[in-house]
């Protein structure tokens, strides 16, 4: 199965600033997605990130609050914008393979 | 509105026990169903896939009720390392949009 390298594994940050998360895949992957897991939450997709065009976005996520690059097959960033404590969670990236999906180690947020 | 449900739990078990435990999913026109295990602080990995015959991987065997839309994990002489959260994946198609994720299941087996 594909190897996800993400980071950072964790930040705490302050209100009002942005962090951007990295995904790096080690083979070229045509479907990459970006999820949230909110504390004692199940996974909630945040958007498809497409190669060479914009990120598709799920209902209740916008592309300023949450900017995604895709600039090729193997790598992706998801921005987290203007950052309030309710964006306090764990970001995870996730690659379509034949066989299912495999997620990044995940970023843990804590904005204060 | 997709729903995938599932008993939080937790459920305390004995090392060696045998312990079940169900998911119901509201979309009938789900297509593929999965189990997928979370540690605490690690990202979800693939446990299963859940065939509609039914499927048994070592230790662990999963069955798909269509009829009754529910799933089920079954997990025979547990492990303490069993311990973490099972957490159910319905696939309605479509791409990563299709997935509903359940809450999850927590299971700790004690020694």
């Amino acid at each position: 199965s594909a190897v996800i390298s993400q980071k950072p594994s964790r930040d705490i940050c302050q209100r009002g600033t942005s962090l951007t998360i990295q995904c790096q895949v080690d083979s070229q992957v045509t479907m990459m997605f970006w999820y949230r897991q909110q504390p004692g939450q199940s996974l909630t997709l945040i958007a498809t990130a497409n190669q060479g065009s914009e990120a598709t976005y799920e209902s209740g996520f916008v592309i300023d609050k949450f900017p995604i690059s895709r600039p090729n097959l193997t790598f992706s960033t998801l921005t987290v914008s203007n950052m309030s404590p309710e964006d306090s969670s764990i970001y995870l990236c996730s690659v379509l393979e034949g066989y299912g999906y495999t997620f990044g180690s995940g970023t843990r947020l804590t904005v204060v | 509105r997709k729903e995938v449900e599932q008993d939080p739990g937790p459920f305390n078990v004995p090392e060696g026990a045998t312990v079940a435990f169900n998911c119901t999913y509201s979309n009938s026109a789900s297509q593929s169903f999965f189990w997928y295990r979370q540690d605490c602080r690690k990202e979800p990995k693939l446990l299963m896939s859940v065939y509609s015959s039914g499927n048994e991987d070592g230790r662990f065997t999963a069955q798909l009720n269509r009829a009754s839309q529910y799933i089920s994990l079954l997990i025979r002489d547990s492990k303490l390392s069993d311990s973490a959260t099972y957490l159910c994946v319905v696939d309605s198609g479509g791409g990563a949009d299709g997935l509903t994720f359940g809450k999850g299941t927590h299971l700790i087996i004690q020694p």
